[in-house]
This record gives C-alpha cells, sequence and structure tokens, in this order.
C-alpha cells in the first residue's frame, strides 16, 4: 500500500540555521505530494504541495522539490526562525485511495534564538 | 471565521463509558474526516464522509462510529471506550478530496481513557 516515511526527530536548530526535513514515499504512479505543519496546540494546516513530477512546492520561505526518481519529497528552508518551531508532516494522496490523505509520523523542529 | 470546530476540547473517560465527538465546520465543505493522532504514528483515519449523507471506513474504525448529521456537522462516537483509544482526535474538512483541496482542521480533542 501507499506510504509515507520522515525523519525521526526532534530536530534542534538556532535560529538562522539551514533546515532539511526529509520525507520519501511509496506509492504507485504519481500521488500528489503535501507538507502540513501543526503549531503547538492548533490543529494541522496545509505549508505546500506538489501535484506532478519536478513540481516545487513553496511557502513562507518553505520549499519542497518532488522527485520521483528517488520518491521524495524534501522540506528546506535557507533560515529558521523560532516561530517555525511546529512538527511537520509530509503526506501524500493518491486516486487509488480516493484521494485520502496518508500521513508521515511527523518531524518535531525546535528553533531555539 | 470560526472554521472547524471541535467539542470538547479535553476529556477523560473511564474505561467502558461512551461519548460523542462534536465537529461541525462553517465552510460548506462537502468531506469530513476523523483523525487520531499518536506519538510516533502521525495522523490515522478513523472514518471520512466524501459528502453528506455518505460514510466510509478508514484506516483504524474498530472501536468507533459516525454520524453526518448534515453537511455542516460529522460526530465519532466511542460505545465502550478503551484504553487504546487514549489519543489526540482530529476533525477536519475539505471543499473536495484531499488531493485537489487542502484539509482543514480543528484544534483536536485530547482523550484520556482510564
Amino acid at each position: 500500500g501507499n506510504s509515507v516515511t520522515q525523519m525521526e526527530g526532534p530536530v534542534t536548530l538556532s535560529e538562522e540555521a539551514f533546515l532539511t526535513i526529509n520525507c520519501t514515499y511509496t506509492a504507485t504512479g504519481y500521488p500528489s505530494l503535501f507538507w502540513y505543519v501543526q503549531y503547538p496546540g492548533e490543529g494541522l494546516q496545509l505549508l505546500l504541495k506538489a501535484t506532478k513530477a519536478d513540481d516545487k512546492g513553496s511557502n513562507k520561505g518553505f520549499e519542497a522539490t518532488y522527485r520521483k526518481e528517488t520518491t521524495s519529497f524534501h522540506l528546506e528552508k535557507g533560515s529558521v526562525q523560532v516561530s517555525d518551531s511546529a512538527v511537520y508532516f509530509c503526506a501524500l494522496s493518491h486516486y487509488n485511495q480516493g484521494g485520502k490523505l496518508i500521513f508521515g509520523q511527523g518531524t518535531e523542529l525546535s528553533v531555539k534564538p | 471565521n470560526a472554521g472547524v470546530t471541535q467539542t470538547p476540547k479535553f476529556q477523560v473517560l473511564k474505561t467502558g463509558q461512551s461519548m460523542t465527538l462534536q465537529c461541525a465546520q462553517d465552510m460548506n465543505h462537502n468531506s469530513m474526516y476523523w483523525y487520531r493522532q499518536d506519538p510516533g504514528m502521525g495522523l490515522r483515519l478513523i472514518y471520512y464522509s466524501a459528502s453528506e449523507g455518505t460514510t466510509d471506513k478508514g484506516e483504524v474504525p474498530n472501536g468507533y462510529n459516525v454520524s453526518r448529521l448534515n453537511k455542516r456537522e460529522f460526530s465519532l462516537r466511542l460505545e465502550s471506550a478503551a484504553p487504546s483509544q487514549t489519543s489526540v482526535y482530529f476533525c477536519a474538512s475539505s471543499e473536495a478530496d484531499g488531493t485537489n483541496s487542502p484539509l482543514h482542521f480543528g484544534n483536536g480533542t485530547r482523550l484520556t481513557v482510564t
């Protein structure tokens, strides 16, 4: 079946450091890929998405590129801020599962001043 | 803009008790979902409703029932709570399926079953 695997956390960085959170997926064909973010005490919200190979999703300084050859969708940000501290979830959606989202386990990011 | 509203925010139950988690959305969305979030396991889909009047099982439906009361409301019922159902429960809605329209989440219900 379809699945998503993320790097384990927590990830602790200093402010202005470079961020990478790895995400790989297993699915046939071309699923759509997403990153959702969960701030403390809140529900998840969509951060960015990519719906076809080589697409780059971007939002709030974060970006991720849909790599079919490596089945990956790594999240990156050039300079993190304390306000980026949150849990980040990679997810996929595929027509063979009726478009329902499958989430990875989440990666907690803590940014220190 | 209320978005997706879940009640209650916190609940403690004893094993065997029943309860209903309420969810309402004011965005006129067609699809609604119930997820549970457990440490190290991400979010797992319990039930979903693609449109008013329909419901389907997700990945972990055992021990739960749902009702899509109308387009706005989608409730989750635990008939006989078990400690394994201790979790944070999230309701979400989307205009269409999750591929083409983002999910909007409520702030969650933290449930403890003792």
